[in-house]
C-alpha cells in the first residue's frame, strides 16, 4: 500500500494567479496521476506524472495551464497556472505500482477561484 | 477505449435496506475492476477489487461485487446498509494502465 501526502488541501486563490499541489508519497510508486474532481462529476485524469520527463497530458489539459513535475519516484507537482472561476474543483494526486493494481489517493485539494 | 458507467447517481436508503450500484464498463480486453468509496471529508479509498477467479468478491464493511463478464457489469452489493455507508462510490477500471473512473454514485443512508 502506499500513504499519499497532498497539501494544501484547500486554497482560497484569485483570478489570475497560479497555485502549485504537492504530492508526497511514502514509498517508490511506478506511476502518479492528476485527476481533476468535479461536484457530481467523475474524476477526470489530467495528466499522468512521468519521472525525469515531460508529463502527458489528457485531451483538454496543456502544459502551460497545469504544468507537473517529477523529480523522483514519490513527488510530484501540479500548478494551476493563470486561474480562472471554472479552474475552481478538487484536485487529487493519485499512484499506483503498476496496470494492475490498486490506485491510492491523496485526501484532495479544493480550490475555489475568486 | 475503455469506458465505465454507473447507473445511479443518487441513491437515497433507510437503514437495513439492501442497497445495489450498477457498473457496466466496455473495454476490449481483459479488464481488473475496481469499487472505491470516498467518505465525507476523506479521501478514496479501494472498497474491493476483481482481478481474476471467482466472481464474486468480497470487500470490506460487508460489500461484495459480481463481475459478469457476458453482460460487462461489475455491480455493487451489501445486504442490509448502515448510516456510516453514507458515501459516494465509484466504479473503475484498469484495463489499460491508466484506471477509468464512472461519474460516481452518491449513496446517502437515513438512520
Amino acid at each position: 500500500s502506499a500513504v499519499i501526502s497532498q497539501k494544501p488541501s484547500r486554497d482560497i486563490c484569485q483570478r489570475g494567479t497560479s497555485l502549485t499541489i504537492q504530492c508526497q508519497v511514502d514509498s517508490q510508486v511506478t506511476m502518479m496521476f492528476w485527476y481533476r474532481q468535479q461536484p457530481g462529476q467523475s474524476l477526470t485524469l489530467i495528466a499522468t506524472a512521468n519521472q525525469g520527463s515531460e508529463a502527458t497530458y489528457e485531451s483538454g489539459f496543456v502544459i502551460d495551464k497545469f504544468p507537473i513535475s517529477r523529480p523522483n519516484l514519490t513527488f510530484s507537482t501540479l500548478t494551476v497556472s493563470n486561474m480562472s472561476p471554472e479552474d475552481s474543483s478538487i484536485y487529487l494526486c493519485s499512484a499506483q505500482g503498476y496496470r494492475d493494481t490498486e490506485a491510492f489517493f491523496g485526501q484532495g485539494t479544493r480550490l475555489t477561484v475568486v | 477505449a475503455q469506458s465505465v458507467s454507473q447507473h445511479n447517481h443518487h441513491v437515497i436508503l433507510s437503514e437495513a435496506a439492501s442497497l445495489e450500484l450498477g457498473c457496466n464498463y466496455s473495454y476490449g480486453g481483459t479488464v481488473n475492476l475496481f469499487w472505491y468509496v470516498q467518505y465525507p471529508g476523506q479521501h478514496l479509498q479501494l472498497l474491493l477489487k476483481y482481478f481474476s477467479g471467482d466472481p464474486l468478491v468480497k470487500g470490506i464493511k460487508g460489500f461484495e461485487a459480481e463481475f459478469i463478464k457476458s453482460k460487462f457489469s461489475f455491480n455493487l452489493r451489501k445486504p442490509s446498509v448502515q448510516w456510516s455507508d453514507t458515501a459516494e462510490y465509484f466504479c473503475a477500471i484498469g484495463g489499460s494502465y491508466i484506471p477509468t473512473f464512472g461519474r460516481g454514485t452518491s449513496l446517502i443512508v437515513h438512520p
